[in-house]
Parts: C-alpha cells; sequence; structure tokens
C-alpha cells in the first residue's frame, strides 16, 4: 500500500518478554518518527530517524526501549523485559523532507500493546 | 517546554452547527504548527502545517489560524457534518527538533 505500515497491529505478552514492533514508511520518505500513547492521552514523542540515522531519542522512557532503521527505510521499536506501563498505543510516522522541514508527518495505524 | 494544551476535550454539535476549537502551545522557539484529524480505528490525517505567525489556512469547510506570538491556533469547521466527527490533534514542532501533542478534541456531530 501506499501508507505507513505497522505491524503486527495488536500484541498481547507477559511481563518481561521482549517484543518487536515493526513499521514500514513511504516508500523515499527521509524521516521516521516513533510516537507513545497511553489511553486518553496524546501521542507522545519517542524517537527519529533521519534516513538511517537516530537523530534523537531522548524520549525513549528507559534503556530498555530501542530502536533501530538499518538500511534507512524499515524500522523496528524494541521493548526489552516489557512492564505493565508498557502498554500504550505505539504509532509510527514518516515525512518526505528532513525533520525540520514543515512537511506533514503520515501515519501508521498503530501496534497496541498490552502487558499481562 | 510546557505541555500543548487543546480545549475543549470534548465538544458535541449538531449537524449544520458551526465551531471551533483551541490550541494553546509554547511559543519559545517554535518551528510549525500540525493539525491532525484522527478518526477511530483510523490513522491520523495530516489537515495543515502553519509555520507564520497570522498563517490562515483552509480545507473545504475546515480551516485554521495561527498566532505564534501569543502561542494558539485556533480550527475552524463550518457546517458540521456527521462525517467530521473525530479526534483533531494539534503538534508544535520547535527548533530543537521536539515535537510536541496536545491530547485533542474529540468532536461528534449528530445528524
Amino acid at each position: 500500500g501506499a501508507g505507513v505500515s505497522q505491524s503486527p497491529r495488536y500484541k498481547v505478552a507477559k511481563r518481561g518478554q521482549d517484543v518487536a514492533l515493526r513499521c514500514d514508511p513511504i516508500s523515499g520518505h527521509v524521516s521516521l518518527f516513533w510516537y507513545q500513547q497511553a489511553l486518553g492521552q496524546g501521542p507522545e514523542f519517542l524517537t527519529y530517524f533521519q534516513n538511517e540515522a537516530q537523530l534523537d531519542k531522548s524520549g525513549l522512557p528507559s534503556d530498555r526501549f530501542f530502536a533501530e532503521r538499518p538500511e534507512g527505510s524499515v524500522s523496528t521499536l524494541k521493548i526489552q523485559r516489557t512492564q505493565q506501563e508498557d502498554s500504550a498505543v505505539y504509532l509510527c510516522a514518516s515525512s518526505l523532507g528532513p525533520v525540520l522541514g514543515n512537511q506533514p508527518q503520515h501515519f501508521g495505524d498503530g501496534t497496541r500493546l498490552s502487558i499481562l | 517546554i510546557l505541555n500543548v494544551e487543546q480545549s475543549p476535550q470534548s465538544l458535541h454539535v449538531q449537524e449544520g452547527d458551526s465551531t471551533n476549537f483551541t490550541c494553546s502551545f509554547p511559543s519559545s522557539n517554535f518551528y510549525a504548527l500540525h493539525w491532525y484529524r484522527w478518526e477511530t480505528a483510523k490513522s491520523p490525517e495530516a489537515l495543515f502545517v502553519m509555520t507564520l505567525n497570522g498563517d490562515e489556512k483552509k480545507k473545504g469547510r475546515i480551516s485554521a489560524t495561527l498566532n505564534t506570538k501569543e502561542g494558539y491556533s485556533y480550527l475552524y469547521i463550518k457546517g458540521s457534518q456527521p462525517e467530521d466527527s473525530a479526534t483533531y490533534l494539534c503538534a508544535s514542532r520547535y527548533n530543537n527538533n521536539d515535537m510536541r501533542f496536545g491530547a485533542g478534541t474529540r468532536l461528534t456531530v449528530k445528524p
């Protein structure tokens, strides 16, 4: 498809398990963003990439969170030793230009993560 | 950087009513203001990106204004229709690449 694709749509994991969330941005989009959205709140920034370079990871809540985009296209957000507070919707977005451009971000449908 | 605030949190209007809601944001080091429309079970859809003080953008029955000096943006919907029902999110971007989202205004338009 032409949009941002995220998988899986839903993920249930037991506390302590590792999870990996995938984002396929729109082809050719330079910038890629990850957000965490808790119930009833707006998205909170986690990290962004410009091509394969992770330019800002200041929003990652702990060192259990790790993101990569090794070839400048697909990105993976990994959460190690999951905790219940990690339960949220994880949104990925991409935009055509560099991060400080004023193009809009195009969002995927998100991955809803539930930690039991 | 302080939070982005949106008001009201939710809004119910009748079909045909015009409505507006507010996004307030810290104005220091401001770079751009984004509005998104987010329908349930779908991904956010970009509506507008505004950068200049006094900017006004329009898309069909929806328009938005921007005041960067006082740190607010208004979104207006003229003649609301049931298909306008969604959450409207604003996000402000800053010169240090920081981007902050509001919690959204949930609009319900009753036929």
